[in-house]
């Protein structure tokens, strides 16, 4: 069965610190990935998508991802926090059925200063 | 160019009672999904529509329903209303509903049942 997991369910990073949010799914054929962010009160927002090519992608607001077939993982990484980084971040897999996305349960960031 | 918009932005029902909730794409986008959101959750696919069609159905029972209109607005409609229906409703829309495409979320309406 398709599914996604994000083992941590809240990370506390201090401002200017590096960041990685970790992300396994589990998909028999060649995985689309996303990684959206949400804001308290907001609908999702795409930081970036991967679907085949160069296993390092680039997204918005300074944020790349990393593709590893063999650890069937797409971390999210940053390399210096803001505290507007604070939210709550989505790793989805694109389902099988139609274009349904399946999500992981969210990592809560919180950006201590 | 406007977002996915969504309304209302707020609803509180009580345990029986129906609701419909409405969601206007990005222009040009002509498919439309819907999903669940309950607190400390992911969102949960419920429906998929692209040129009036039902393309996909998530794990929901039948008490959801929605369409898909000629401008590719939608509704959701949820009947006899359970207190575990309480959650953000997202709706999202992308071009033709393919797996390659990013979906684009609007802010979603909070439905809250007492």
């Amino acid at each position: 069965a398709q599914s996604v997991t994000q083992p941590d369910i809240h990370i506390t990073v201090s401002e200017g610190a590096s960041l990685e949010l970790r992300c396994n799914y589990s998909y028999g054929a060649t995985p689309y990935l996303f990684w959206y962010v949400q804001s308290p009160g907001q609908g999702l927002q795409l930081l970036l998508k991967y679907f085949s090519g160069d296993t390092l992608v680039q997204g918005i607001k300074g944020f790349e991802a990393e593709f590893k077939r063999s650890q069937s993982s797409f971390n999210l990484r940053k390399p210096s926090v803001h505290w507007s980084d604070a939210a709550e971040y989505f790793c989805a897999v694109a389902g099988q059925a139609g274009t349904a996305l399946i999500f992981g349960k969210g990592t809560t960031l919180s950006v201590s200063s | 160019d406007a977002g996915v918009t969504q309304s209302p932005t707020h609803l509180i029902k009580t345990r029986g009672q129906q609701v419909t909730l409405r969601c206007s794409p990005i222009s040009g986008h002509k498919s439309v999904s819907w999903y669940q959101q309950v607190l400390g959750q992911g969102p949960q696919f419920i429906f998929q529509y692209y040129e009036k069609e039902e393309r996909g159905r998530g794990n929901f029972p039948d008490r959801f329903s929605a369409r898909q209109f000629p401008n590719y607005s939608s509704e959701l409609n949820v009947n006899a209303l359970l207190l575990g229906d309480s959650a953000l409703y997202l709706c999202a829309s992308s071009l033709v509903g393919t797996r390659m495409e990013p979906q684009h979320f609007g802010d979603g309406t909070r439905l809250s049942i007492l």
